[in-house]
C-alpha cells in the first residue's frame, strides 16, 4: 500500500517562510493534499493539487510536486503563530480513500 | 451548512468496557470514514462506510466495527476496550467520489476516548 513520511517537526521563526515536506511510495495519485489541525480540532483541507501539476499557489500557499523524486511540499510565506498546527499531508492513491502521513508540528515562535 | 458533528467530544472508559461514538455527516455525503489518531502512530485508517455498506478497512483487529445508518450516521463500536485505544478518534464525510476522484474529506472535531 501507499507510505507516505512526513517529517513530525518544524521550528520557525514568525515571518519566516516555512517548508513541509512529504515523500510517498505509490505514484498512482491523482489528487495529493494537504489538511491543517489546530490545537482540539479536527483536520480541515488547506489546498490540494492535481498530479500533472508541478505547482500550485493560493495567497500564502505554494504546493510543489515532484512527481520524479515522489517528493510534494507545502511552502508557507511570512508564516504567522496562527499558522502553528499539524500538517498532514495526503493521497489518494487511485482509491477512494486518501492515505495519510503522520503529520509535521508547525511551531512558530516570535 | 453544518458540518461533521461528533459525539461525545469526550469520554473516559475502564479497561475491558465497550464503547460507541457516533458521527452524523454533511447534509448528502455518503460517505463516512473512521479514523485513530495517537502521537505514536499518528492518522491512522479504521474504516470507510458508503451507503449502509463497509467499503474500505484499515488495519485494526476485529474489536473495532462500525455501521451506517439509512441516513448515513455512522457509529464505530470498540469491544474490550485496551489502555492502547485511548486516542482521539475521527470521523469524515465525504461526497461519493470515485476511485481517482477528487475527494475531500470533511472532518469532525473528534472524540477523545480515554481508557484507564
Amino acid at each position: 500500500g501507499e507510505d507516505v513520511e512526513q517529517s513530525l517537526f518544524l521550528s520557525v521563526r514568525e515571518g519566516d517562510s516555512s517548508v513541509i515536506n512529504c515523500t510517498y511510495t505509490d505514484s498512482s495519485s491523482t489528487y495529493l493534499y494537504w489538511y491543517k489541525q489546530e490545537p482540539g480540532a479536527g483536520l480541515q483541507l488547506l489546498t490540494y493539487i492535481f498530479s500533472n501539476m508541478d505547482m500550485k499557489q493560493d495567497q500564502r500557499l505554494t504546493v510543489l510536486l515532484n512527481k520524479k523524486d515522489k517528493h510534494l511540499s507545502l511552502r508557507i510565506a511570512d508564516t504567522q503563530t496562527g499558522d502553528s498546527a499539524i500538517y498532514f499531508c495526503a493521497l489518494d492513491g487511485g482509491s477512494y480513500i486518501p492515505t495519510f502521513g503522520r503529520g509535521t508540528s508547525l511551531i512558530v515562535h516570535p | 451548512k453544518a458540518g461533521v458533528t461528533q459525539t461525545p467530544r469526550y469520554l473516559i472508559k475502564t479497561r475491558g468496557q465497550q464503547v460507541t461514538l457516533s458521527c452524523s455527516p454533511i447534509s448528502g455525503h455518503r460517505s463516512v470514514s473512521w479514523y485513530q489518531q495517537t502521537p505514536g502512530q499518528g492518522l491512522q485508517f479504521l474504516f470507510e462506510y458508503f451507503s449502509e455498506t463497509q467499503r474500505n478497512k484499515g488495519n485494526f483487529p476485529g474489536r473495532f466495527s462500525g455501521r451506517q445508518f439509512s441516513n448515513s450516521r455512522s457509529e464505530m463500536n470498540v469491544s474490550t476496550l485496551e489502555l492502547g485505544d485511548s486516542a482521539l478518534y475521527l470521523c469524515a464525510s465525504s461526497l461519493v467520489g470515485g476511485a481517482g476522484g477528487k475527494t475531500e474529506a470533511f472532518f469532525g472535531q473528534g472524540t477523545r476516548l480515554t481508557v484507564v
